[in-house]
């Protein structure tokens, strides 16, 4: 079993505050890291995919870093809002086999 | 719109009975999943299909099995429920298909207790 850590492992910010946190993967075999935002009583869903060293993805106030070198990714929101309160869970691919290998999360709670 | 549905979102369950989650998607996905999801631990991977027939062992498949006769539909099965098998079970499927690194799609989660 992988190992793909995350952290913190909970946060709790005011609105407005930026944000960030950490997936820690291996950095032999990589494939492919995601990230997923899962709110409570949804379904989780993909936020990034991300493939190439170096790959900075953007989707509103949200964006990652990639760093399959040293094995980690950073996942940062700008000016948190209650609606982006959710656990963010990162997944790691390798290059071998179909399996995600997922971290703990990271369960995010923004303050009105 | 995508979608992966699970049958039931709530099950309550005594130890011993014999158990199916269900799980159908519309995307004529190749790949499916089983997780299941328990506090302090990521997902972790009970069985996955890549194609009708075809099943592979994750990490905890013991006192699990699945079946697939269908593309679109992946069970998981609990021959005899136990009290540890108490958890949230996520079903996922993901299409592969020519290298890609394959987005998972989720369903609802089926929460699962065994009295």
């Amino acid at each position: 079993i992988l190992n793909v850590e995350q952290s913190p492992q909970s946060l709790h910010v005011q609105e407005g505050d930026s944000t960030n946190f950490t997936c820690s993967f291996p950095s032999s075999n990589f494939y492919a890291l995601h990230w997923y935002r899962w709110e409570t009583a949804k379904s989780p869903e993909a936020l990034f995919v991300m493939t190439l060293n170096g790959d900075e993805k953007k989707k509103g106030r949200i964006s990652a870093t990639l760093n399959t070198k040293e094995g980690y990714s950073y996942l940062y929101i700008k000016g948190s809002q209650p609606e982006d309160s959710a656990t963010y869970l990162c997944a790691f691919r390798r290059n071998t086999g179909n399996q995600f290998y997922f971290g703990t999360g990271t369960s995010l709670t923004v303050i009105p | 719109d995508v979608k992966v549905t699970q049958s039931s979102r709530y099950l309550v369950k005594r130890t011993g009975e014999k158990v199916f989650l269900e799980c159908v998607q519309d995307m004529d996905h190749e790949n499916m999943f089983w997780y299941r999801q328990d506090p302090g631990l990521g997902l972790r991977l009970i069985y996955f299909s890549y194609d009708v027939k075809m099943k592979e062992k994750g990490d905890i498949p013991e006192g699990y099995s699945v079946s697939r006769e269908k593309k679109e539909r992946f069970s998981l099965i609990l021959e005899s429920a136990s009290t540890n098998q108490t958890s949230m079970y996520l079903c996922a499927s993901s299409l592969f298909g020519a290298g890609g690194p394959g987005e998972l799609f989720f369903g609802e989660g089926s929460r699962l207790t065994v009295l």
